[in-house]
């Protein structure tokens, strides 16, 4: 168990609807990172936050967006929803928000279905 | 940008015998590398980093994985490998200038009984 814990683990929803994934990153943790997996597309990078502020951004959608809280839980909400978007999606956690030697650890994902 | 390439798509290997996954990157400047291995289902999970110093990073579960600077190459080994160990397994790549964490597409090890 990695310590970071994602909600729901699994959705189904239809397309163009809107749905928010949660994130509690380990215990002492102030960077969250969002990742897209596919089969297509494999991992994805979508976006980073460091307490409570935005970090870097990746390739994430316009329908997508983002926010990490003061209590540093984060949510990803995903609207106008596609087909395409039927993904599984990561959260993770790090210490702190750069050094190339920081390791990011990632929690079981979240299913997201479109039908 | 930094990117990193893991040329297998499947590796397959016996129990017991040694394995391999192939990992190669391209970055400028110093790279820091990591490996990840994803259990059907489930997250991806931290196995080992190098950042500098000995070539030869050990890891969990009795993985390994050797920095070959002159390839370019970074590759995970282990040298007896278990049935648990099946699953996919990623490469991942830093440079010194970027904190954006790139995986490689994934390679799947199967290990037969």
């Amino acid at each position: 168990d990695s310590g970071v814990t994602q909600t729901p683990k699994h959705l189904i929803t239809a397309t163009g609807q809107r749905v928010t994934l949660r994130c509690s990153p380990r215990s002492g943790d102030l960077s969250v990172y969002w990742y897209q997996q596919s089969l297509d597309q494999g991992l994805q990078f979508l976006i980073q936050y460091y307490n409570g502020e935005e970090r870097a951004k990746g390739n994430i959608l316009e329908r997508f967006s983002a926010q990490q809280f003061p209590d540093l839980h984060s949510e990803l909400n995903l609207s106008s929803l596609e087909l395409g978007d039927s993904a599984l999606y990561f959260c993770a956690s790090s210490v702190v928000a750069t050094g190339s030697g920081n390791t990011i650890y990632f929690g079981e994902g979240s299913w997201l279905t479109v039908v | 940008a930094q990117s990193v390439a893991q040329p297998e798509d499947q590796v397959n290997v016996a129990e017991g015998n040694p394995l391999t996954v192939k990992c190669t990157y391209s970055v400028s400047g110093n790279p820091y590398l990591f490996w990840y291995v994803q259990y059907p289902n489930r997250g991806l999970q931290f196995l080992l980093k190098y950042i500098t110093g000995d070539n030869l990073v050990k890891g969990s579960y009795g993985f390994e994985a050797e920095f070959n600077k002159s390839q370019t190459s970074f590759h995970l080994k282990k040298p007896s490998a278990l049935v648990s160990d099946s699953a996919l397994y990623f490469c991942a790549v830093r440079d010194g200038n970027n904190n954006d964490m790139r995986f490689g597409a994934g390679t799947r090890l199967t290990v037969k009984p």
